[in-house]
């Protein structure tokens, strides 16, 4: 079955500090991934995404993802945190060639609280 | 969140009454989706739509009906089937690719008294 996994449900780093939130997924062949953010009470907004090419995706915010084919992993990455970037995120999986094509499927999501 | 919105931001619901939830897109995608989200959990699917006058169950439908009669709109109704609807409701859109991005509301918060 197909399914994402966000294993810490929350991530502390001080500002200034690199940042790491980890994802993994379970799907076959050649999947799309994703990285959203939200702050509270508020919507979901797109970060970045993986769809082929350079492992290595840059998004906004200064943030970027490494795509790892072999560790089926898609980390979220930034070298300097800041206290603005303490949100909850989200990562998510399409397999365009599977059953549910049209699905995004989400992690269960990790808060990043970054401290001054 | 610019170019989805939703109405209203809090809506407060009686037990045994159905309420609607509004979505308006101005982006012209094709594609529409909303999703619940509960504490500590992900998003789940509700219902999707690909195309106007068409619309697919995702995971979690029972107690959920939709309609996409409008290209930009695709309202969400809540019934009274609906064992447990306090929530968070969010709507999405997207082109049609499979490469495209889905893009989110602001989201509706709905609470049932």
């Amino acid at each position: 079955a197909q399914s994402v996994a966000q294993p810490e449900d929350q991530v502390n780093v001080a500002e200034g500090n690199p940042l790491t939130v980890k994802c993994t997924y379970s799907v076959s062949g050649n999947p799309y991934l994703f990285w959203y953010v939200q702050y509270p009470n508020r919507g979901l907004q797109f970060l970045l995404k993986y769809i082929t090419g350079d492992n290595l995706v840059k998004g906004s915010y200064g943030f970027e993802a490494e795509f790892n084919k072999s560790q089926t992993s898609f980390h979220l990455k930034k070298p300097s945190a800041l206290v603005s970037d303490s949100a909850l995120y989200f990562c998510a999986v399409r397999d365009p060639w599977g059953d549910s094509s049209y699905k995004l499927i989400f992690g269960s999501g990790t808060r990043l609280l970054v401290r001054p | 969140d610019g170019g989805i919105t939703q109405s209203p931001k809090y809506l407060f619901r009686k037990e045994g009454q159905n309420v609607t939830l509004s979505c308006e897109q101005n982006l012209n995608h094709d594609a529409m989706y909303w999703y619940r989200q509960d504490p500590g959990q992900g998003l789940r699917l509700i219902y999707y739509s690909q195309i106007v006058n068409d619309f697919q169950k995702g995971d979690i439908a029972e107690g959920y009906s939709v309609s996409r009669e409008k290209k930009e709109s695709f309202p969400l109704t809540v019934t009274s089937a609906q064992k447990n609807p306090t929530a968070f409701y969010l709507c999405a859109s997207s082109g049609s690719g499979f490469t495209d991005t889905q893009y989110f509301g602001p989201g509706t918060r709905l609470t049932v008294l």
